[in-house]
């Protein structure tokens, strides 16, 4: 298996740009996770997503970001309009249930200059 | 405080054992996990252990839980220079896993 696929790995944008992330989850996993790292605030849980469904976004900073999940196989997460505080690290994770392992991608890099 | 708090640094000489503490909050936490991140990669699963075990060994690995005081450790023994890493506790209720900030394990020669 490929493992969960991140892109873009690394984006320099400007501030007020959108940026739009992109994550393929492992094939038959049905639970999928959005986190945020940065130094200062470690790993954060922004959204997860049960069954395609958004389940608790209760983490996502403010209304500049959102996520969707279309299909079983694709998810975005989207900033809009971006600032130099978005600056993270954005990483997709996959499972396929509660007591299962979580596996991650590989990251997407983000610096809004 | 934080939900699952651990050290943020951890120097050890090459050879010797590492001890990593994290300690969390929510005694009804199913599972708990210690991840291993890299330079410029994502988290990889280390080892995990269900809440109502003690001690799991895996190899160089031994993690620790102490359910009365919620406190979890990771032990790894003969320390090698590609265990310099961030190491990360979790905690998994239902679907929803929370990360400690990690803890940057740096080995000394």
């Amino acid at each position: 298996d490929a493992g969960v696929i991140q892109s873009p790995r690394h984006e320099v944008t400007e501030m007020g740009q959108e940026v739009t992330l992109r994550c393929k989850p492992i094939s038959g996993h049905n639970s999928l996770f959005w986190y945020r790292q940065t130094m200062m605030r470690g790993l954060e849980l922004l959204i997860y997503f049960n069954n395609n469904v958004p389940i608790d976004d209760s983490g996502m900073p403010e209304d500049r970001f959102s996520a969707k999940m279309p299909n079983a196989s694709f998810s975005t997460l989207k900033i809009q309009p971006s600032e130099p505080r978005d600056s993270a690290v954005y990483f997709c994770a996959s499972t396929a249930g509660p007591g299962n392992t979580i596996y991650f991608g590989e990251g997407s890099w983000l610096t809004v200059v | 405080g934080e939900d699952v708090e651990q050290s943020l640094f951890l120097s050890v000489r090459e050879g010797d054992s590492s001890v990593i503490n994290c300690t969390y909050t929510d005694s009804s936490s199913t599972y708990l996990y210690w991840y291993k991140q890299e330079p410029g990669a994502g988290l990889q699963l280390l080892t995990y252990i269900f809440s109502n075990m003690d001690m799991k060994q895996d190899q160089r690995l031994t993690v620790l839980l102490n359910k009365k005081d919620k406190h979890l450790s990771l032990r790894i023994a003969d320390t090698q220079t590609g265990d310099s890493a961030i190491y990360f506790c979790a905690r998994r209720r239902d679907d929803k896993i929370i990360f400690g900030k990690g803890t940057r394990l740096h080995i000394l020669p």
